[in-house]
């Protein structure tokens, strides 16, 4: 079934430890997103790419960071974890709108718990 | 940046209609959606709008006004399986999404 892959599903991590969620899409869309679940203030954009080889910040980039080599995958990584990194994650394509609406297609999500 | 603002939690009956409000103040816009998102799982897609008036969807319609920065999603015939936080989010013209703190709505029998 074609769509979006995140993994791991879910993490405890200490503080401190590097830690990278990968993304993967089979879709062909040209751009992607991470965004954070935090119970109260909904889903807020963490990095952004609207094409492969480019990447941009969203609301909440400090603490992360991004690479899109190419069109399927887009990594997140913390590199060094904190306890208010503890969130859940989503990843997300969508094409370019156009003749379409341009909709978000969201993986299942990654819960990470950073002790 | 954007800043949109929804209701925090309704309840309504099954069969019933609710109505969830969305305001928005943004730099841009590019778009309004509307996405549902059951608990413990990833949001899906519902409804956009991106010119003023109504668009239906079987049961579930959505409104925008943009010179109010204004949007309702209408869910007629509520069934249990609606019970979902529904999420408001507007792009931008960089088309980036942003979005509301969401509605939990609970629908009860």
């Amino acid at each position: 079934i074609a769509g979006i892959t995140q993994a791991p599903t879910s993490q405890i991590l200490a503080a401190g430890r590097r830690m990278t969620l990968r993304c993967t899409q089979d879709m062909r869309h040209n751009a992607m997103y991470w965004y954070r679940q935090d119970l109260g203030l909904g889903l807020r954009l963490i990095h952004y790419s609207n094409t492969a080889g480019t990447t941009g910040k969203g609301e909440v980039p400090d603490g992360y960071s991004v690479s899109r080599a190419n069109t399927d995958d887009f990594p997140l990584t913390l590199a060094s974890a904190v306890p208010s990194q503890t969130s859940v994650y989503f990843c997300a394509s969508s094409e370019f709108p156009g003749l379409n609406t341009g909709e978000l297609f969201f993986g299942e999500g990654s819960r990470l718990t950073v002790l | 940046g954007q800043n949109i603002d929804q209701p925090t939690e309704m309840t309504a009956t099954e069969g019933a209609i609710v109505q969830i409000n969305c305001t928005y103040q943004t730099s841009g816009f590019n778009g309004l959606f509307w996405y549902q998102q059951h608990a413990g799982e990833a949001p899906t897609f519902l409804s956009y709008n991106v010119l003023d008036g109504l668009e239906e969807k079987g049961r579930f319609s959505s409104f925008l006004s943009r010179s109010k920065g204004y949007s309702y999603l209408l869910l007629k015939e509520l069934q249990m399986k609606d019970s979902a936080s529904y999420l408001c989010a507007v792009r931008d013209d960089d088309y980036k999404l942003s979005f509301g703190a969401g509605t939990t709505v609970t629908v009860r029998a």
